[in-house]
């Protein structure tokens, strides 16, 4: 069936270096996505999001970019801190009601000093 | 801290039995979303309520599961007859209009 997925499972960043998760979607109604950081232990922590009428939008040090022609989604992230060390997670609203997300498997950050 | 908080933390029970979760939501929020997480896997979505009304339930959610928001505020998710492959994280959100989804914490469900 349609998904949401992520190339990467595990990404190994230099602490300051910046970081591009990406996902890949298949669901062409979808409206609306969105990234999640999770740490260990707790539950889906909101990043940032984008409706399907931008391509781009920018929050404190993170970059979400929106590519519907080849429905292709990406997070950035500048001068990655340990803290930035979770699993990101993106996810897509299915089209007919707020709030019911579909996630893909996640990405491992892992920042190195 | 989100403002959604979930009981218990953590369960482990053993094959067979039924178990409870808890979910309290923003408070003024009136959406409230199931999901349940896999280890390595994103959440995948079990039901949501409008207020009191549950209005959709996935595939996922057999008849040994079911779920309830009685007063449009708290909520409860039961599992009867435990298997070992309901072991997994369940987590709880709230949505009150805004577009972000808010998660509680978790319960962390280990059925032996």
């Amino acid at each position: 069936g349609e998904s949401v997925g992520l190339h990467l499972p595990t990404l190994s960043v230099q602490e300051g270096d910046n970081s591009i998760i990406n996902c890949a979607y298949s669901n062409s109604a979808s409206d609306y996505f969105i990234w999640y950081k999770q740490e260990s232990g707790k539950g889906p922590q909101f990043i940032i999001d984008i409706r399907s009428n931008m391509d781009k939008r920018q929050g404190q040090r993170v970059t979400v970019l929106l590519n519907k022609t080849v429905k292709h989604l990406s997070l950035q992230i500048a001068a990655t801190q340990p803290g930035d060390s979770a699993v990101y997670f993106c996810a897509e609203n299915l089209g007919d009601s707020w709030g019911k997300l579909q996630f893909g498997a996640g990405t491992q950050v892992v920042v190195t000093p | 801290d989100t403002g959604v908080s979930q009981d218990p933390r953590h369960k482990i029970t053993k094959r067979g039995q039924n178990v409870t979760f808890r979910c309290d939501p923003i408070s003024e929020h009136n959406r409230l979303y199931w999901y349940r997480q896999t280890l390595g896997q994103g959440p995948e979505f079990l039901t949501y309520f409008q207020n009191e009304a549950q209005l959709e339930k996935s595939r996922l959610l057999s008849d040994r599961f079911s779920a309830e928001r009685p007063k449009g505020s708290f909520s409860t998710l039961e599992i009867q007859r435990t298997e070992q492959g309901d072991s997994a994280m369940y987590l709880c959100a709230s949505y009150g209009g805004s577009k972000t989804q808010y998660f509680g914490p978790g319960t962390r469900l280990l059925v032996l």
